[in-house]
């Protein structure tokens, strides 16, 4: 079975500065999805990057960016020029498909909660 | 597009008593899920349908948690009778279903059940 692990509870940063948030995960599958998805407290889950398993270049959007190790199965999530509204719970989720069914399977870790420091 | 709506918001009750969530996914989104988020702790599945079947229901306390999506659109969450550690935060997100790995899950805000 496919596990998503957060290691870090919660991390700070200061503002305008970079942090880098880790993930690893488990599987024996070649063919799946990684997403970074962000939690502020309105409670909705916004995505904030996605990475395909099979693709080696790492995904970026504007201050995110991931390192994806599909050796190491490692997934970290790394905000440069942090702001205040970067400051949310961030979840690291594993995406399989589901053959018998036609759909997707996804799994999330505990995540980690982000302080923005002013 | 309009998003994942759900209701109520927020829900307090006491314990034994029974309650529903309400939610409308996406647009011909045919895949729904209903998680339960307990605070500090990531989503956990509890129901998954893809148009009005269940996929899986595999972590759904069956004896006091039910889900329908009776037309393939709207869903209902229901519990009763709730019990203490049912106090969490009810998420529903939908896809579009198939194979479609461009597309990932559009969340609800929720709904935070307390139950005291």
């Amino acid at each position: 079975a496919q596990t998503v692990t957060q290691s870090q509870p919660e991390m700070s940063v200061q503002e305008a500065e970079t942090v880098t948030l880790s993930c690893t995960y488990d599987t024996s599958e070649s063919d799946y999805y990684l997403f970074w998805y962000k939690q502020p407290p309105s409670r909705q889950m916004i995505l904030v990057i996605r990475q395909e398993a099979y693709k080696q270049q790492n995904a970026t959007e504007n201050r995110f960016s991931v390192n994806f190790q599909k050796a190491a199965k490692s997934f970290s999530l790394k905000i440069s020029d942090s702001q205040l509204g970067d400051a949310a719970m961030y979840f690291c989720a594993y995406r399989s498909w589901r053959a018998t069914s036609g759909t997707y399977k996804y799994i999330f870790g505990t995540g980690t909660r982000l302080k923005v420091l002013a | 597009e309009a998003g994942v709506a759900q209701s109520p918001r927020y829900k307090i009750i006491e314990k034994r008593q029974s309650v529903a969530f309400w939610c409308n996914p996406i647009s011909g989104h045919a895949t729904l899920y209903w998680y339960q988020q307990i605070l500090g702790q990531g989503p956990k599945l509890l129901i998954q349908f893809q148009n009005n079947g269940v996929v899986d229901d595999s972590q759904l306390p069956k004896d006091r948690f039910s889900a329908e999506r009776l037309k393939g659109v709207d869903s209902t969450l229901k519990i009763q009778p709730a019990k203490l550690e049912d106090s969490a935060v009810y998420l529903c997100a939908s896809s579009p279903g198939g194979s479609a790995p461009n597309s990932p899950l559009h969340f609800g805000n929720g709904t935070r059940l307390t139950v005291t």
